[in-house]
């Protein structure tokens, strides 16, 4: 079966750092996929890892290592607007449909 | 820019109606993608297709149905519609490869 994990909600304060972590079980893998979404709209991409290491994309930075079927997003100088849910997502083999987590949603608190 | 679009943003219907929820997107996409989205379970999928009249059972395919006669479009169809069909419903496209999966903005639909 295929399985991820990432924490429920999480609340950081406005400027500080937050890491929010995914655990993968799936029966392949294909790359690794970070989404943000904000309440009622639609996910938007933020990050692909299919080696691992650090991935930096300015604010944002994703983590992956595969022999423990992890990753990890760090949001640095949070920000107000960064008050959403982060999706992690597998896809197990290439052009397969990618499996989600339930989400993390980010509180950002002044 | 990719573009994927939706037909609603929001949509009311009543039980036992047929429901047709259409996407499109312009960049030539091989793959399309129908997900329903409720709290707590996070998204998930229902039907995807690889090609034209193609189509894949996802994860939740009961009560559902997808057509997809031109590239471009891919409908999803709620044969008869329950109120445990209310949901948010993405649909998203992605080229072949490892390329990642592009969002429609969502149809929110309630169903009475």
């Amino acid at each position: 079966g295929q399985n991820i994990d990432q924490p429920t909600e999480m609340t950081a304060t406005e400027g500080a750092i937050v890491q929010i972590n995914c655990t993968y079980q799936t029966s392949g893998f294909n790359g690794l996929f970070w989404y943000q979404q904000h309440a009622g709209e639609a996910p938007t991409f933020l990050s692909y890892n299919v080696l691992d290491g650090l991935e930096e994309k300015g604010r944002f930075s994703s983590f992956l290592s595969r022999s423990k079927g992890y990753s990890y997003l760090l949001l640095k100088e949070l920000q107000m607007k960064d008050s959403a849910s982060y999706l992690c997502a597998v896809r197990d083999a290439q052009g397969t449909p990618l499996v989600f987590g339930k989400g993390t949603r980010l509180s950002v608190i002044a | 820019d990719v573009k994927v679009t939706q037909s609603s943003r929001y949509l009311v219907k009543r039980t036992g109606e047929k429901v047709f929820l259409e996407c499109v997107q312009d960049m030539d996409h091989e793959n399309m993608f129908w997900y329903r989205q409720d709290p707590g379970l996070g998204l998930r999928l229902i039907y995807f297709s690889y090609d034209v009249k193609m189509k894949e059972k996802g994860d939740i395919p009961e009560g559902y149905s997808v057509s997809r006669e031109k590239k471009e479009r891919f409908s999803l169809i709620l044969e008869s519609a329950s109120t445990n069909q209310t949901s948010m419903y993405l649909c998203a496209s992605s080229p072949g490869g490892p390329e990642t999966q592009y969002f429609g903005p969502g149809t929110r639909l309630l169903v009475l």
